[in-house]
C-alpha cells in the first residue's frame, strides 16, 4: 500500500524559496502514475500546484508556473516542490498526492479517469519574517 | 476554461438525500473526481470516473455527470458525512484544477 510523507521547513522568510519533499513508500515512483502537489491556505479551498511523471515531464498551475519547480529523484523514491519568491499568500498546508490514470473501454469508446487516490498527511508552511 | 464552480454550502437533514454539484467546461470532456475533507485532515477520494467508489467508501456515495455538470449524491446522509467536498477534473491543458469546495452540514 503506497504511502506519502511530506517534509520540509515549516517556516520560510518572505522572498525566499519554499522547498518540500514527498517520500513515496510501499511502491515505486517509477510506476505509471503522476505525482502531484496541492496546497490549502488557512480557511480556504484546495489549490492544485502541479505534477510530475517519473520521466521528468511536468504540468504546472498557470497561476504559479513562473515560481514553481517540481522534480523527481528516482534513486530516493521521492519528488520535490520548490516555490520561489514566496509571500504571506503562500502560507498553507501543502499536500503531496498520487494521480492515478485509468483507461476504461466500453461501447466502442475509451474513457480516461483521472483521480488522486493517495494523499500525504500534509505539512504546514508559514511565510513570515 | 479550467474553472470549476461549486455551491459554497449545502445542508441536509439526517437520513435524507443531498446532491452537491460542480460545473465547468472541462466536465464536458473529462470526468470529475470528488474528495471529502474533514477539519484538520487530508482530503479523501470518495468518487472517481463515471461512478466509482474506492474501497472503504460507503455505497451511499454516488456520482453522475451531464453536460458541463458533475454531481455527488449522498443517499441517506449520516452525521459523519458532514465535511467539505471538492470536485477536481483534468482540463484540456493537462491541468487539474479543484472546485472551490462545498461545506456540507447535516442537520
Amino acid at each position: 500500500q503506497v504511502q506519502l510523507q511530506e517534509s520540509g521547513p515549516g517556516l520560510v522568510k518572505p522572498s525566499g524559496t519554499l522547498s518540500l519533499t514527498c517520500a513515496v513508500s510501499g511502491g515505486s515512483i517509477s510506476s505509471s502514475n503522476w505525482w502531484s502537489w496541492v496546497r490549502q491556505p488557512p480557511g480556504k479551498g484546495l489549490e492544485w500546484i502541479g505534477e510530475i511523471y517519473h520521466s521528468g515531464s511536468t504540468n504546472y498551475n498557470p497561476s504559479l508556473k513562473s515560481r514553481v519547480t517540481i522534480s523527481v529523484d528516482k534513486s530516493k523514491n521521492q519528488f520535490s516542490l520548490k516555490l520561489s519568491s514566496v509571500t504571506a499568500a503562500d502560507t498553507a498546508v501543502y499536500y503531496c498526492a498520487r494521480l492515478e490514470i485509468m483507461i476504461t473501454f466500453g461501447g466502442g469508446e475509451e474513457d480516461y479517469y483521472y483521480y488522486m487516490d493517495v494523499w500525504g498527511k500534509g505539512t504546514t508552511v508559514t511565510v513570515s519574517s | 476554461s479550467s474553472e470549476l464552480t461549486q455551491d459554497p454550502a449545502v445542508s441536509v437533514a439526517l437520513g435524507q438525500t443531498v446532491r452537491i454539484t460542480c460545473q465547468g467546461d472541462s466536465l464536458r470532456s473529462y470526468y470529475a473526481s470528488w474528495y471529502q475533507q474533514k477539519p484538520g485532515q487530508a482530503p479523501v477520494l470518495v468518487i472517481y470516473g463515471k461512478n466509482n467508489r474506492p474501497s472503504g467508501i460507503p455505497d451511499r456515495f454516488s456520482g453522475s455527470s451531464s453536460g458541463n455538470t458533475a454531481s455527488l449524491t449522498i443517499t441517506g446522509a449520516q452525521a459523519e458525512d458532514e465535511a467539505d467536498y471538492y470536485c477536481n477534473s483534468r482540463d484540456s491543458s493537462g491541468n487539474h484544477p479543484f472546485g472551490g469546495g462545498t461545506k456540507l452540514t447535516v442537520l
